[in-house]
């Protein structure tokens, strides 16, 4: 059975650093390509990036270009999501989510909820 | 950048057929991907390439695509249809992947 399984909620403060993580299960990790998705309190889904576990080539929207950092350990089967420097407008749901062949997103994680704030 | 648009709301009453629009300019070339979300939930994928069902969803759950609209048809909605619905495509000439704004879908 295919899963992705994201780390637990985060309550950080503005400035802060941050990563977090997904781990795929069930596959070929190195296979399949895992996408970003950003949620805001209230909003629509948005694309924030992708990653190939295999060579660890990445893209990202130009949205968060510069703003987030995706990357990942192929050893123990993990995507993760960073940020340097956080602000309360990364406050949001994130999840990560499996790519099927530059088509859909099959297999979604849980979500991490993720609160910026002083 | 490649724009996808949806309607903020859709409204049907149990047991009829409801509709949910996607529009793009040329959409009909792009695969279209369909995924329901749920109050609380993850989203869970609907319909991909347009038409094709994953396995575990109902057949009630169908998809179609031409010229600059796709549409997500729901026959025989149920209470548990209620939820949010969102288009996605990827776009190949900037290599990104775009989702619609999403649809809410209330069953009265």
């Amino acid at each position: 059975e295919v899963q992705l399984v994201q780390s637990g909620a985060e309550v950080k403060k503005p400035g802060e650093s941050l990563k977090i993580s997904c781990k795929g299960s069930g596959y070929s990790f190195t296979s399949y390509w895992i996408g970003w998705v950003r949620q805001m309190p209230g909003k629509g889904l948005e694309w924030m990036g992708i990653i190939y576990p295999g060579d660890s080539d990445t893209r990202y929207s130009p949205s968060f270009q510069g703003q987030v950092t995706i990357s990942a350990d192929k050893s123990i089967s993990t995507a993760y999501l960073q940020w340097s420097s956080l602000k309360a407008s990364d406050t949001a749901m994130y999840y990560c989510a499996r790519l099927l062949s530059f088509g859909p997103f099959d297999y979604w994680g849980q979500g991490t909820l993720v609160t910026v704030s002083s | 950048s490649y724009v996808l648009t949806q309607p903020p709301s859709v409204s049907v009453a149990p047991g009829k057929t409801a509709r949910i629009t996607c529009g793009g300019n040329n959409i009909g070339s792009k695969s279209v991907h369909w995924y329901q979300q749920k109050p609380g939930q993850a989203p869970v994928l609907v319909v991909y390439d347009d038409s094709d069902r994953p396995s575990g969803i109902p057949e009630r759950f169908s998809g179609s695509n031409s010229g600059n609209t796709a549409t997500l048809t729901i026959s025989r909605v149920e209470a548990g249809d209620e939820a949010d619905y969102y288009c996605q495509v990827w776009d190949s000439s900037s290599d990104h992947w775009v989702f619609g704004g999403g649809t809410k879908l209330t069953v009265l």
